[in-house]
């Protein structure tokens, strides 16, 4: 079946603007999570959503950083007035309900120029 | 502070010589550990989930333990094929956000014919 797919694969932009990555979970999966890998760094933990609860977004850096997820399904995550520390590769996650594993997208590489 | 060490940072094998990876990790309470390997260019791609000391899964060559502050990516008669970036992450069993993991910063393991 098809896995977690992220959009764009890549994205350049200049520092300043604002970006949106999307992310498209395995179908039927209520958990859904962003992390952030750097170059050299493990991937770091952003936001967490579950469900119709309440985001946990005790991750995201900044308040530049938000992220929301429309229908229990598709979620975006957006960063404005990007700095050249936000260039990483941005991945997103789902599990199904009452399961530990994590699965993964492909994830999305973010330079900020 | 919660956190996952891996060791070491690389490992370079010859086609066919066994070795270990190593995963220690200092949490107030574990719920899970997991292993993924990443490729270059792709997102983390699952491989196994240990919940308890003692415990052992294995697929292929691959076979991960778990005692209670480490566990081991074992490898037996590596190929190519298994040259990528082996990730540790644990999730909290309480404390902190319990949606995410924590990730160690991963073993790039080469493997030469």
């Amino acid at each position: 079946g098809a896995g977690v797919s992220q959009s764009p694969s890549n994205k350049v932009t200049e520092k300043g603007k604002d970006v949106e990555l999307r992310c498209d979970p395995i179908s039927g999966h209520t958990a859904l999570y962003w992390y952030r890998q750097s170059l050299g760094q493990g991937l770091e933990f952003l936001i967490y959503f579950q469900g119709n609860s309440a985001p946990d977004k005790s991750g995201l850096p900044s308040d530049r950083f938000s992220a929301e997820r429309t229908g229990g399904s598709v979620s975006t995550l957006t960063i404005q007035r990007t700095q050249q520390e936000d260039s990483a590769v941005y991945l997103c996650a789902s599990s199904p309900s009452g399961q530990e594993t994590q699965y993964f997208g492909p994830g999305t590489r973010l330079l900020v120029l | 502070e919660d956190q996952v060490t891996q060791s070491p940072e690389a490992l370079r094998l010859q086609e066919g010589e066994s070795s270990s990876l190593n995963c220690s990790y200092t949490v107030s309470g574990l719920r899970g550990l997991f292993w993924y390997r990443q490729d270059p260019g792709k997102g983390p791609e699952f491989l196994f989930t240990l919940y308890s000391a003692g415990e052992e899964k294995e697929k292929e060559r691959l076979k991960a333990t778990l005692t209670k502050k480490e566990s081991f990516l074992h490898i037996t008669a590596p190929k190519p094929e298994d040259s990528a970036t082996y990730l540790c992450a644990v999730r909290l069993l309480y404390g902190g956000s319990q949606g995410n993991l924590i990730f160690g910063k991963g073993t790039k393991l080469s493997v030469k014919p």
